[in-house]
């Protein structure tokens, strides 16, 4: 049982490149959620999903978009990249009906030069 | 809307002293609320939450933390740090909805 990964773990792009970032889980949860981490800031939600084919912005959504066709995977995506985006991104699970206790990844710290 | 406000940005402590770091939420709805830990170059861990009933909740690593509604607090306490426990502590919260507001977190800097 791997609970969340994600990969990579580190990335270097340039502005106006595009990547995608991936996460999986397999703990059969069903609500996926993808932060970004600034210093001093704390957690910023980006999108959630809570199930495959429902996709919801959080607060900071722009500049990024997600898809959900499995329970299992829930992949990020930035078209074009900015350096307002170099950060750490962690993607979250929890069960729904559950505790809220969400289970995270070990994120993906990516630079935009 | 609900937010979170953790008043201290960096606590250093000698080890083996007590700590408490400090959570102030606010919401016009009950609340669950947590703490999370972040070690360096992981991802966060639940160290405890408050979901109801008893508003002293016990977690791991000897940590505790109490909810006082009249106050609007949730700090966490240790009453004797270890060096492992320095890292960056996250309070959070949940308004009986699927997303955590989280606040800046709290770096807790534990020295010899």
């Amino acid at each position: 049982n791997a609970g969340v990964t994600q990969t990579p773990k580190f990335r270097i792009l340039k502005i106006g490149q595009s990547m995608t970032l991936q996460c999986t889980q397999d703990m059969n949860h069903n609500y996926m959620y993808w932060y970004r981490q600034d210093p001093g800031m704390g957690l910023k939600l980006i999108y959630y999903s809570v199930g495959a084919g429902i996709t919801d912005k959080g607060e900071v959504p722009n500049g990024y978009n997600v898809s959900r066709s499995t329970t299992e995977d829930f992949p990020l995506r930035l078209e074009l990249a900015a350096p307002s985006q170099t950060s750490v991104y962690f993607c979250a699970t929890i069960l729904a009906g559950g505790s809220y206790e969400q289970y995270f990844g070990p994120g993906t710290r990516l630079t935009v030069t | 809307a609900q937010s979170v406000t953790q008043l201290d940005s960096q606590v250093p402590v000698f080890e083996e002293a007590p700590v408490e770091l400090r959570c102030n939420y606010s919401s016009s709805v009950s609340v669950y609320l947590f703490w999370y830990v972040q070690y360096p170059n992981q991802g966060l861990q639940l160290l405890l939450k408050y979901l109801s009933g008893s508003t002293l909740v016990k977690g791991i690593n000897g940590f505790e933390a109490e909810f006082n509604k009249s106050q609007t607090s949730f700090h966490l306490r240790k009453p004797s740090v270890h060096i492992s426990d320095t890292a960056e502590y996250f309070c959070a919260v949940a308004a009986r909805t699927d997303k955590l507001i989280f606040g800046t977190g709290t770096r807790l800097q534990v020295f010899p």
